[in-house]
C-alpha cells in the first residue's frame, strides 16, 4: 500500500519551456503533498507544501511564480516549472501524507529528472 | 550545528554483516523518526517509522531512538547486496504538519 506515482520520470527540454510534473497517490487520499528538490549527493530540500483546495506554502527562497503548484484533488498535485532554465535542472521528488490516521509518514514518488538544455 | 547530522559514508561491508547507521539531532522537539532507503535515481522508500523513544523491529531491520541522547540508529542484519543504497534519516516535530528534516544520507555498499 501507500503508493505514490510521479510522472514523467525524465524530461529533457529547451530553455524557456514550461514543464509540468504530476504526483498521484494511487491507493490513498492525501490532503497534503510535498515537493522536494534534490541535487547530486545531497539530501532532499523541501520546496513547498501543497494542500488540497488551497494555496501552496513555499519555503524561503523558492519562487512561487517560478514553481506553480496545483492540488486540485485528494490524489493529485502538480508542479509546473515555468520558463525553465539550465539552473532549474535537478531531481524533483513529491511525497504524500495519508489523510486517514494521525501522524502518518510521508510516502515518496520515484522522482522526475529534469534536464534543461 | 545542523539540525540533523548523518555521516555520508560511504560504508562498505561484506554480505551477511550487521550494518549500523546513525543520526544525531539537536532539536528536542522532534518526536517522529523515520528511515528511508533511496536507490540511485529513485525516490526514498519508507523503511521504518517510530514515535518517541524505543525500539522497533521489522524483519532484518531494527530502528532505535534514544531521545535523551538525541540519537537514532538503524540496524540491518544479514545484509544483502540488494541493501546497497543511500539511507536517509528523517524526523519531525509534533504538530509540524509533516515537515521532515532529513539527514544527508549514508551510502551503503554490501559486497557479495
Amino acid at each position: 500500500g501507500a503508493v505514490v506515482s510521479q510522472h514523467p520520470s525524465w524530461v529533457i527540454c529547451k530553455s524557456g519551456t514550461s514543464v509540468k510534473i504530476e504526483c498521484r497517490s494511487l491507493d490513498f487520499q492525501a490532503t497534503t503533498m510535498f515537493w522536494y528538490r534534490q541535487f547530486p549527493k545531497q539530501s532532499l530540500m523541501l520546496m513547498a507544501t501543497s494542500n488540497e483546495g488551497s494555496k501552496a506554502t513555499y519555503e524561503q527562497g523558492v519562487e512561487k511564480d517560478k514553481f506553480l503548484i496545483n492540488h486540485a484533488s485528494l490524489t493529485l498535485s502538480t508542479l509546473t516549472v515555468t520558463s525553465a532554465h539550465p539552473e532549474d535542472s535537478s531531481f524533483y521528488i513529491c511525497s504524500a501524507r495519508p489523510t486517514v490516521g494521525a501522524n502518518q509518514p510521508q510516502h515518496f514518488g520515484d522522482g522526475t529528472r529534469l534536464s534543461i538544455l | 550545528q545542523k539540525e540533523v547530522e548523518q555521516d555520508p559514508g560511504p560504508l562498505s561491508v561484506p554480505e551477511g554483516a550487521i550494518v549500523s547507521l546513525n543520526c544525531t539531532y539537536s532539536n528536542s522537539a522532534f518526536q517522529y523518526f523515520m528511515w528511508y532507503r533511496q536507490y540511485s535515481r529513485k525516490g526514498p522508500e519508507l523503511l521504518m517509522y517510530t514515535y518517541s523513544s524505543g525500539n522497533k523491529e521489522d524483519g532484518r531491520f531494527t530502528a532505535q531512538v534514544d531521545k535523551s541522547s538525541k540519537y537514532i540508529s538503524l540496524f540491518i542484519r544479514d545484509s544483502q547486496p540488494s541493501d546497497s543504497a543511500t539511507y536517509l534519516c528523517a524526523m519531525s516535530a509534533r504538530g509540524s504538519q509533516g515537515n521532515l528534516i532529513f539527514g544527508k544520507g549514508t551510502k551503503l555498499s554490501v559486497k557479495p
